[in-house]
């Protein structure tokens, strides 16, 4: 399988704190996608990141990408209790039609 | 409103009942995909379409069948379902599909549970 893996697992923090989670994929790629989830609902689109950029940022969130290493982060300053959530990565492949998510990141920040 | 529909939301079930779980987007995209999530293992892709007519298997196919006879419909069919089937559903769609950096629409999720 070409999925992805996150780390870490689970993440608790205060609220105020930054976020950080770690995402490892295994096949060349084009894009980085980074999706959130709320306690089983549907997963809602975060943010994008080509395979030729190196950061992006988009409001409290900043996504970085080193492709040499196939892995990626996601951080979220400044982080609120609404923040509590699951967040999975996801990538498609370089010359396929497939899309690869990762196994998810369980944030908990705590008010 | 855009979005990406789907039915049922819950679906308690027997081994061997076939069932079918529809999705429906009104966007005019023509990447559709189904999704399986189970605990510990994220989001894995079932089958996918292109286009209209076009499908083609994800990472875990076996045990699923797919249509796509019209653009904005994209069922998932259990032609036989087993207790390994049960899991949380995800119909999602995107305008272009792959390598178009683009992102993915997803429907509410079908939570099925076969006995």
């Amino acid at each position: 399988s070409q999925q992805g893996e996150e780390d870490p697992q689970a993440l608790s923090i205060q609220e105020g704190e930054n976020a950080t989670m770690n995402c490892s994929y295994k096949t060349s790629i084009n894009n980085l996608q980074w999706y959130r989830q709320n306690s089983g609902r549907g997963l809602v689109h975060l943010i994008l990141i080509r395979s030729n950029e190196r950061e992006k940022h988009s409001g409290r969130l900043r996504v970085t990408l080193d492709t040499s290493k196939k892995s990626s982060s996601l951080l979220i300053t400044a982080s609120r209790a609404a923040d509590t959530a699951s967040y999975f990565c996801a990538t498609d492949e370089l010359a396929g039609n497939q899309f690869y998510f990762g196994t998810g990141t369980s944030l908990t920040v705590i008010p | 409103e855009a979005q990406v529909t789907q039915n049922p939301r819950y679906l308690i079930t027997v081994t061997g009942k076939k069932l079918t779980v529809t999705c429906s987007q009104n966007m005019n995209h023509e990447y559709m995909s189904w999704y399986r999530q189970d605990p510990g293992l994220g989001l894995r892709q079932i089958y996918y379409s292109m286009n209209v007519e076009v499908t083609d298997k994800g990472d875990v196919p076996e045990g699923y069948k797919v249509s796509r006879k019209e653009k904005r419909n994209f069922p998932l069919i259990l032609e036989s379902p087993s207790p390994n089937q049960t899991s949380l559903y995800f119909c999602a769609s995107s305008l272009r599909g792959t390598r178009r950096a683009e992102t993915q629409y997803f429907g509410p999720g079908t939570r099925l549970l076969v006995l």
